[in-house]
């Protein structure tokens, strides 16, 4: 149902860069709209931690950048931590059906 | 500070409705949109529509057209989500967001509601 793509799961050991890849079409991140990055904790309402493509939000620690060329976009953590497991999202807006939002399929981050 | 507060939990019975409401503070309700997000257990996020809390437009995800209605309440700067003829696949936190004006992201988020479909 999902329509942007990321791989299940990444993992790091603390202190290494990891990156999640987040695949669309041309419909969506490839007619240009912005990507948006959101880390879920356990248990927890998501919560945003990129947005426009690289930009983030007053609080996020700026080990979170993200990247966006052609159909695809991406989320880095580089300096890994504990606290960086969760469950990441991309979403972007997708002009088919109507327009609609769309979110990606979810990675899930373990550090090791 | 921005909040949204979400109401309780819910059971519901398969083909019962379920209207879950979304308390906005901490900003002017009327200058943002509000997107309704759902998560099945032990799965991913699904769009379900969204709401402009400044003149009502809507625009549902076609998989729930006819089932779901989005509502505002601009008095008392509510958000509401009705979903109709349940089924068990609609077991479900569901969440509402603020959307940003700008880039379209979801800013702020909700607590979550649960809500059960069951026999």
């Amino acid at each position: 149902q999902s329509v942007l793509t990321q791989p299940p799961s990444v993992s790091g050991a603390p202190g290494q860069r990891v990156t999640i890849s987040c695949t669309g079409s041309s419909s969506n991140i490839g007619a240009g709209y912005d990507v948006h990055w959101y880390q879920q904790l356990p248990g927890t309402a998501p919560k945003l931690l990129i947005y426009g493509n690289i930009n983030r939000p007053s609080g996020v620690p700026d080990r979170f950048s993200g990247s966006k060329s052609g159909t695809s976009a991406s989320l880095a953590i580089s300096g890994l931590q504990a606290e960086d497991e969760a469950d990441y999202y991309c979403q972007s807006y997708d002009s088919s059906l109507s327009g609609s939002y769309v979110f990606g399929t979810g990675t899930k981050v373990t550090v090791l | 500070q921005v909040q949204l507060v979400q109401s309780g939990a819910e059971v519901k019975k398969p083909g019962a409705s379920v209207k879950v409401s979304c308390k906005a503070s901490g900003y002017t309700f009327t200058s943002y949109g509000i997107s309704w997000v759902r998560q099945a257990p032990g799965q991913g996020l699904e769009w379900m529509g969204w709401i402009s809390a400044y003149n009502g437009n809507t625009n549902y995800a076609q998989k729930l057209q006819g089932r779901v209605t989005m509502t505002t309440d601009t008095s008392t700067s509510t958000a509401y989500m009705e979903l109709r003829s349940l089924r068990s696949d609609d077991t479900a936190v569901y969440y509402c967001a603020r959307v940003a004006v700008v880039s379209g992201s979801f800013d702020y988020w909700g607590q979550g509601t649960l809500v059960t479909v069951s026999s």
